[in-house]
């Protein structure tokens, strides 16, 4: 089936510093998402992408829908302490079904 | 205040016994799904819902059982035949179907003693 490789597994960055994170497949994906999961919570939607070559921001995040539709990456600039948690990245596959990467686990060192 | 809710927020049972988790959604979505999450793990898909009284197995669907009766609900029975229940259970929505962006609720964390 359709598999989604996310990296890298984990950070540890200082406060300040930009993050970029990424998530690759061997299939074609029509949307890409990417969520951040406080402990013990449920995740959250931070950006959706639907069209190839689309870049998206919300706020100090970025995100981008590659143009071969096979990967995505999201980017943090000036990372602060609230970012910590772990990203996923998901992608809707040929039978509308979401595939969900293994997630990106954020440290932010104040 | 919309939203979907999970109730409890810890479960603890003994081997061998069902137990059902409560997903809510005030959202007026048609679709909702189960997921498991298990540590360094994806969410991985065990049963969803387009419409009321009606459901499709995801890609774990063996051990696990669910009903739609009404749209704002749709329990998941984690049965006795699900070889390793303990796990984060995460419950989603989405306004129409698969192809709409979910939405997910805060989990229950079942433990199986």
């Amino acid at each position: 089936g359709q598999q989604l490789n996310q990296s890298p597994q984990s950070m540890f960055i200082q406060e300040g510093e930009d993050v970029s994170m990424n998530c690759t497949s061997s299939s074609i994906f029509n949307t890409w998402l990417w969520y951040k999961q406080d402990p013990g919570e449920g995740p959250v939607l931070l950006i959706a992408l639907y069209k190839a070559g689309e870049l998206t921001s919300n706020g100090r995040l970025t995100a981008q829908f590659g143009i071969t539709r096979k990967d995505s990456f999201l980017n943090i600039s000036a990372s602060i302490p609230s970012d910590v948690g772990i990203y996923f990245c998901a992608g809707r596959g040929s039978q509308g079904n979401l595939i969900f990467g293994k997630g990106t686990k954020l440290s932010v060192k104040p | 205040d919309g939203g979907i809710t999970q109730s409890p927020k810890y479960l603890f049972r003994k081997e061998g016994q069902n137990v059902t988790l409560s997903c809510e959604q005030n959202l007026n979505h048609d679709a909702m799904y189960w997921y498991r999450q298990d540590p360094g793990q994806g969410l991985r898909l065990i049963y969803y819902s387009q419409i009321v009284n009606d459901f499709q197995k995801g890609d774990i669907a063996e051990g696990y059982s669910v009903s739609r009766e009404k749209k704002e609900s749709f329990p998941l029975t984690v049965t006795s035949a699900q070889k390793n229940p303990t796990a984060f259970y995460l419950c989603a929505s989405s306004i129409a179907g698969v192809t709409d962006t979910q939405y997910f609720g805060p989990g229950t964390r079942l433990t199986v003693l």
